[in-house]
């Protein structure tokens, strides 16, 4: 039963410190989501790459995130600076494309930024 | 702009009790509309799409283009199905645009 990983389940660190979230998604497929999930605004896309190409990033706060995939097997997200309103849960997805919209979660990291 | 609306953000039903989970979209193309539910602190995952027209857990959805509506009922609700439940719209592109999510709380 494949499934999304990611990697760290549980992060805390401090204020300033750089923070790098990866993510393995499913073989075969060619899309790649990183989503934030918080209580006050729910899930918000950060970033989309189809065949590893960044094709959304809308989403995220430029100055401080970037989002890549160096192979068809990694795709990471990093903050630096971290700050305390960056604590959420980051959640990556993949999907299969084409005509299929459907996404395959992962399991989350939580993150804790005092 | 597609847009997805869940107007309710918690749901509390007893036990026994049927539920619908309310979710509006948005949207200028043809719709695939999904529905996904999360359990206390895991991932999320599918629970059923308009497509595929079948129950899961005993949950249905109808897709309604007419009331641009694609609301998900059950009619005997279980203590095992409070979680956060969200609904969400694909596009060609593949993205997904979800709604604010609904917090189900089946009490015995």
């Amino acid at each position: 039963d494949a499934r999304v990983t990611q990697t760290p389940r549980h992060k805390v660190t401090e204020m300033g410190q750089e923070v790098t979230m990866r993510c393995q998604p499913i073989l075969g497929h060619n899309t790649v989501f990183w989503y934030r999930q918080t209580m006050m605004q729910g899930l918000e896309l950060l970033a989309y790459f189809r065949n590893r190409a960044p094709l959304d990033d809308s989403g995220m706060p430029k100055d401080r995130f970037s989002a890549e995939m160096p192979d068809a097997t990694l795709a990471t997200l990093k903050i630096q600076p971290s700050e305390p309103r960056d604590s959420a849960v980051y959640f990556c997805a993949s999907g299969p494309g084409g005509q299929d919209n459907e996404q395959f979660f992962g399991p989350g990291t939580r993150l804790t930024v005092l | 702009a597609q847009r997805v609306t869940q107007p309710e953000k918690l749901l509390s039903v007893f036990k026994g009790a049927p539920v619908e989970l309310k979710c509006n979209y948005s949207y200028s193309g043809s719709p695939e509309l999904f529905w996904y539910v999360q359990y206390s602190r895991q991932r999320l995952q599918l629970l059923l799409r308009h497509i595929s027209r079948e129950s899961i857990k005993g949950f249905t959805a109808d897709l309604n283009k007419g009331e641009t509506s694609f609301h998900l009922k059950k009619p005997f609700a279980q203590e095992e199905d409070s979680a956060m439940y969200y609904c969400a719209l694909g596009n060609a592109g593949n993205m997904l645009t979800f709604g604010g999510g609904t917090r189900l709380m089946v009490k015995p």
